[in-house]
């Protein structure tokens, strides 16, 4: 079946650039998102990128997906402590119309 | 409100008793999805439904959980004779019909609940 994977925790400074990783097995992706989660609230969807595609950029946010390894990154640039969250990558793979797959989520800490 | 709703947000019951656990979702929104978040994990894929039927149960762990909607509007997760294991967020999220991401799923803040 298909199987998200993402490390679970990372620090940063306020101001650095933070990236996020994603792995995944299954190749018949159709799409893949990204989600931010803030503390006792629900997800909230931050960009997206369509499987055809290497590259989205989103104001501060650069999504990145190598599909020979199956690897999708979100790249937070000059990061504030508001994006202080958990990260959740997640995918539509084969047959699974808008049935979403989730990553553990990696939760992100800004520090001045 | 304009987004998907939960109630309650928490719910706190024994061992052994049944819980309800409702969501609203986005007017015009006829899909609507069911999801289980544990503790330090991601969210597990429970139940879909397309306006009132539900073409995918797949995720629902065991018979002890189901889920019911009234036409395109309320649905309810109901978990029968609750075990610790159960304890956990459950959240919905709706779309309007279609794929993804044109029609991106909202996700409501969730219902915590906690199984003494």
């Amino acid at each position: 079946g298909e199987d998200v994977e993402q490390s679970l925790f990372l620090s940063v400074r306020e101001g650095d650039s933070s990236v996020i990783n994603c792995t995944y097995t299954d190749s018949s992706s159709t799409y893949l998102y990204w989600y931010k989660q803030e503390p006792g609230a629900g997800l909230q969807l931050l960009t997206y990128i369509f499987s055809n595609m290497d590259m989205k950029q989103d104001q501060r946010l650069t999504v990145l997906l190598n599909k020979k390894d199956k690897h999708l990154s979100l790249r937070i640039a000059d990061t504030q402590t508001g994006d202080s969250a958990i990260y959740f990558c997640a995918g539509v793979f084969s047959g699974g119309y808008n049935k979403l797959i989730f990553g553990a989520g990696t939760r992100l800490a800004v520090h001045p | 409100g304009a987004g998907v709703s939960q109630s309650p947000s928490n719910k706190v019951t024994e061992k052994g008793k049944d819980v309800e656990l409702r969501c609203d979702p986005i007017s015009g929104h006829t899909a609507l999805y069911w999801y289980r978040q544990r503790l330090g994990q991601g969210l597990e894929f429970l139940i879909y439904f397309q306006g009132n039927s539900a073409p995918d149960k797949s995720g629902l762990p065991s018979d002890r959980f189901s889920a019911e909607r009234t036409g395109e509007s309320v649905s309810t997760l109901t978990i029968q004779r609750t075990q610790q294991e159960d304890s956990a967020v459950y959240l919905c999220a709706s779309s309007r019909p279609g794929q993804q991401p044109n029609q991106p799923q909202h996700f409501g803040d969730g219902t915590r609940l906690s199984i003494l």
